[in-house]
């Protein structure tokens, strides 16, 4: 089955204490992202990759790291967690970037609900 | 810098009524534009886009969408409400600069009563 899936689904944990959690991908997709939602804010992009050993930063970088060493995997670390990263955490991958007048739909994972205490 | 409006965080129908979820968007250039729903404890699911072509667009489980550039709007309608519906809703835009960066709205919860 065609998937994108996360782990862990859901994880509490403390202050500094550094965390990965881990997206991989079964449909060879080049493109794939990390997103964080929360209340009243609705999903906001943190880093996303391009293909293998090409990330770049999205709307809400700070406090996040990602590598994407391999074409399926794309985790995203958090290296000293805090409060304010408490939030529902989302992967997605899509085909490509797309070209212009070409837009490859992205496929989003299960989510990842994290609480830092 | 574009943005997304979604009109209501919370709209309740019930069983059988028209559907009708807002969303207003800005955008420099005429943008991808998408309806993603979200079940409870669960990922978000493509409902339907308009890239280009007709405005009016269908998607899954009898939702449509009319881009209206005029009124730079989306509004998503589904003709009669099931219990199934019940979830939350994401309207996003994207620009079209092939990096595919998703701009999402805050999102309308659907609560559908018997």
């Amino acid at each position: 089955e065609a998937q994108v899936t996360q782990n862990p689904r859901y994880l509490i944990t403390v202050t500094g204490k550094k965390l990965t959690v881990t997206c991989s991908q079964n449909m060879n997709h080049e493109y794939m992202s990390w997103y964080r939602q929360d209340p009243g804010l609705g999903l906001r992009q943190i880093y996303y990759s391009m293909n293998v050993e090409v990330t770049d930063k999205g709307d809400v970088p700070e406090g996040y790291k990602v590598s994407r060493k391999e074409k399926r995997n794309f985790p995203l670390i958090l290296e000293s967690p805090s409060p304010n990263q408490t939030s529902l955490y989302f992967c997605a991958s899509s085909l490509s970037s797309g070209l212009a007048g070409s837009y490859n739909e992205q496929f989003f994972g299960p989510g990842t609900r994290l609480t830092v205490l | 810098a574009q943005s997304v409006t979604q009109l209501g965080s919370h709209v309740s129908v019930s069983e059988g009524a028209l559907v009708l979820l807002r969303c207003n968007y800005s955008s420099s250039v005429p943008p991808y534009l998408f309806w993603y729903v979200q079940y409870p404890n669960q990922g978000l699911q493509l409902l339907l886009k308009y890239t280009t072509g007709a405005t009016l667009v269908k998607g899954i489980n009898g939702f449509e969408a009319e881009f209206k550039k005029s009124e730079t709007s989306f509004h998503l309608t589904k003709p009669s409400a099931h219990m199934s519906d019940a979830a939350e809703y994401f309207c996003a835009l994207d620009m079209d600069t092939g990096f595919q960066k998703l701009v999402f709205g805050t999102g309308t919860r659907l609560l559908v009563s018997p």
